[in-house]
């Protein structure tokens, strides 16, 4: 299983961040996982954002930090899963990351991570 | 939401040596119904994700090296290196996954000395 990351790394104040994740070597609607988005940086530590996941509908979990604010949308056409920010502002300078959850199991898939910088 | 503190903040071991870093949660993340700890551990090195090595608190992933064990139950976690090698320089976080948001501890560094 392989997530790859796609997506600008630079965005202006105000703007949407949307990055996208390629799901290969399982399904964006397997009722066994759960997919992730997770950002880094150093005043924030790992933070969780979000997540997609199918278990006979779709659900989605947000992290209250950013609700309001944040998408995840799965695309089972393409076979993955996007994150949409809005109204970024220099706070939202991280380095982004997709992952997978099994369920009751920790992360055990990651994308090779983008780092956005907010700025104009 | 669940707080994750770890301590120390770094740590410096010679090679060879036993590493131990600690998590404590705000509260506990023993589910009752399986009897499992939610608690997770994660190496990262330099410009990569985070590499879970522990999961339900003492599980290892696959793939995983003997010398690392991971121990504790309710709010109360180990991560032990039995003996350091140079490749284990990295940090370290632990995360509970019991509830969202999931959250993860503020990492630990660790150094050979």
């Amino acid at each position: 299983v392989q997530l790859q990351q796609s997506g600008p790394g630079l965005v202006k104040p105000s703007q949407t961040l949307s990055l996208t994740c390629a799901i290969s070597g399982d399904s964006v609607s397997s009722n066994s996982a759960a997919w992730n988005w997770v950002r880094q940086s150093p005043s924030r530590g790992l933070e969780w954002l979000g997540r997609t996941y199918y278990r006979s509908k779709w659900y989605n979990d947000y992290a209250v930090s950013v609700k309001g604010r944040i998408t995840i949308n799965p695309d089972t056409s393409k076979n993955e899963f996007s994150l949409q920010l809005n109204s970024v502002t220099p706070e939202d300078t991280a380095v982004y990351y997709c992952a997978r959850r099994r369920p009751d199991l920790a992360f055990d898939i990651w994308g090779q991570g983008t780092m956005v910088t907010v700025s104009s | 939401d669940i707080v994750m503190t770890q301590s120390p903040d770094s740590l410096a071991v010679s090679l060879g040596e036993r590493a131990t870093i600690n998590c404590k949660s705000s509260q506990s993340v023993l589910y009752s119904s399986n009897n499992k700890n939610y608690l997770a551990w994660y190496q990262q090195k330099p410009g990569q994700p985070p590499k879970v090595l522990i999961y339900w608190a003492s599980t290892r992933e696959s793939g995983v090296p003997d010398r690392f064990s991971g121990s504790g139950s309710g709010t109360d976690f180990t991560l032990t290196i039995s003996s350091l090698q140079a490749e284990d320089v990295a940090v370290y976080y632990c995360q509970q996954h019991y509830s969202t948001p999931i959250t993860f501890g503020q990492g630990t560094r660790l150094e050979i000395k």
